[in-house]
């Protein structure tokens, strides 16, 4: 069975810093990945979405890289703003055939920038 | 474009009540889904449409039913609610499966008391 793991659960970094947010996965037979943001009180919102034949993507001050044959991605924040606070959460998509899982989600990176 | 949109936003409900939440999208995606996410949790899939007429269960179904019978709407019906469906709940649509990207509604904070 997938299973996702995010570390850290909780992170808190001054302004301006450049962070690394962490996902692991156990099965590496995977269509996608995704990373999300969830505002408090909020849905989630997709932030880059990696096929399974990319090593990275990019948006903005954001970089998400996958490396499927460990099992990890992680999301580089660059210069982080007070904005960026929220809780990240990755995602990855399994084969249809396999079920009635699509996708299965860590349980999320709360991220908060001080300024 | 209003793209997935979900009513109510928030409800109470006691033991036993039933109601239907409303989930909507106006993209034509073919794909939709309901996700419930529990306090510190990730979300957990309770059900999916593939298309009109087209419903399948998720991991965490019992409890709940849904219909699809247009394109647009997919609605999650709660039957005898019980407070382990305490959660706030997530639709969401993609144009094809799993390898498209996902756009979520809002969510929908339900209480069973």
């Amino acid at each position: 069975k997938q299973e996702v793991t995010q570390i850290p659960a909780a992170l808190s970094v001054p302004e301006g810093e450049n962070l690394v947010l962490n996902c692991s996965f156990t099965d590496s037979a995977i269509y996608n990945l995704q990373w999300f943001r969830q505002d408090p009180g909020k849905g989630l919102t997709s932030l880059l979405l990696i096929q399974s034949s990319q090593r990275e993507q990019t948006s903005g001050r954001l970089n998400a890289s996958l490396d499927k044959s460990s099992g990890r991605s992680t999301l580089y924040i660059a210069a982080s703003q007070p904005g960026d606070s929220a809780t990240y959460l990755c995602a990855v998509s399994l084969s249809y055939l396999s079920g009635n899982t699509p996708l299965v989600f860590g349980k999320g990176t709360r991220l908060s920038v001080i300024a | 474009n209003a793209g997935v949109t979900q009513t109510p936003k928030f409800r109470i409900l006691k033991i036993g009540q039933s109601m239907t939440l409303q989930c909507a999208q106006d993209m034509n995606h073919n794909y939709m889904y309901w996700y419930r996410q529990d306090p510190g949790m990730g979300l957990k899939l309770i059900y999916y449409s593939v298309g009109a007429g087209i419903t399948d269960k998720g991991e965490v179904p019992n409890g709940y039913n849904v219909s699809r019978s247009t394109t647009e709407d997919f609605p999650l019906r709660l039957e005898l609610a019980a407070p382990s469906q305490t959660s706030v709940y997530f639709c969401a649509s993609s144009w094809g499966g799993p390898t498209y990207e996902q756009y979520f509604g809002p969510g929908t904070r339900l209480t069973v008391t």
